[in-house]
């Protein structure tokens, strides 16, 4: 079946500018991750959603990092006024409920490049 | 809260074992097993839950010790496609429930 999509995969910012990043789950996996990849480092936490309702955003580095989950499918992550350090691998997951934990989905990424 | 990983990076001859190490110094509820190759998405390996169990998966197994917060993945008579980024990651539960951290991640790489 289908994984988890991402788009655009590259994108290439001047700094200043405003994107958009976005995320189509998994049919019918209510949750869904954001992460942030710098260059050799692992993923860091952003923000999570359970269906439409944010849960926690505390991983968001500044409020121009905005995310939305509208209808609790396809998920936007908007920086706004982008500055070189957000230069990174966005990846989105989705998840589904083992009954005990969750098994985290990829998707391929958006590598965002803020010249 | 970032789990730490040991070693960092390691280098094996086909058909050799490692053990890779993940250490967390906040009590856990779950440590997850991923596999990231260059340039691709994380692949998730396998989940533990807290109660100390170990799973399998084919010559990859892990365990859990929820006593030293610790959790150790080992992987017996590696092939060349174990080559990639091996990362922990882990959730607390409670309040910290919604937030998943990855480990500081290991390297790993299989040589002919």
């Amino acid at each position: 079946g289908a994984g988890v999509s991402q788009s655009p995969r590259y994108k290439v910012a001047k700094r200043g500018q405003d994107v958009a990043l976005r995320c189509d789950p998994i049919s019918g996996h209510v949750s869904l991750f954001w992460y942030q990849q710098a260059l050799g480092q692992g993923p860091e936490f952003l923000t999570y959603f359970q269906n439409e309702a944010q849960l926690d955003k505390s991983g968001l580095p500044s409020d121009r990092f905005f995310a939305e989950r509208p209808e609790g499918s396809v998920s936007t992550l908007k920086i706004q006024r982008t500055q070189q350090e957000d230069s990174a691998v966005y990846l989105c997951a989705s998840s589904v409920w083992t009954g005990a934990s969750y098994e985290q989905y990829f998707g391929p990424g958006t590598r965002l490049t803020v010249t | 809260q970032q789990p730490v990983q040991s070693p960092q990076a390691v280098i094996l001859r086909e058909g050799e074992d490692a053990v890779i190490n993940c250490s967390s110094s906040k009590a856990l509820y779950s440590v997850h097993w991923y596999r990231q190759k260059h340039g691709e998405a994380p692949v998730f390996l396998m989940i533990l839950l807290k109660g100390g169990e170990q799973k399998g998966h084919e010559k990859i197994s892990a365990s859990f010790n929820e006593k030293k917060q610790q959790s150790s993945l080992y992987l017996t008579a590696s092939q060349l496609s174990y080559s990639g980024t091996y990362f922990c990651g882990t959730e607390f539960g409670g309040k910290e429930g919604n937030q998943f951290y990855f480990g500081t991640g290991t390297s790993l790489t299989v040589i002919p």
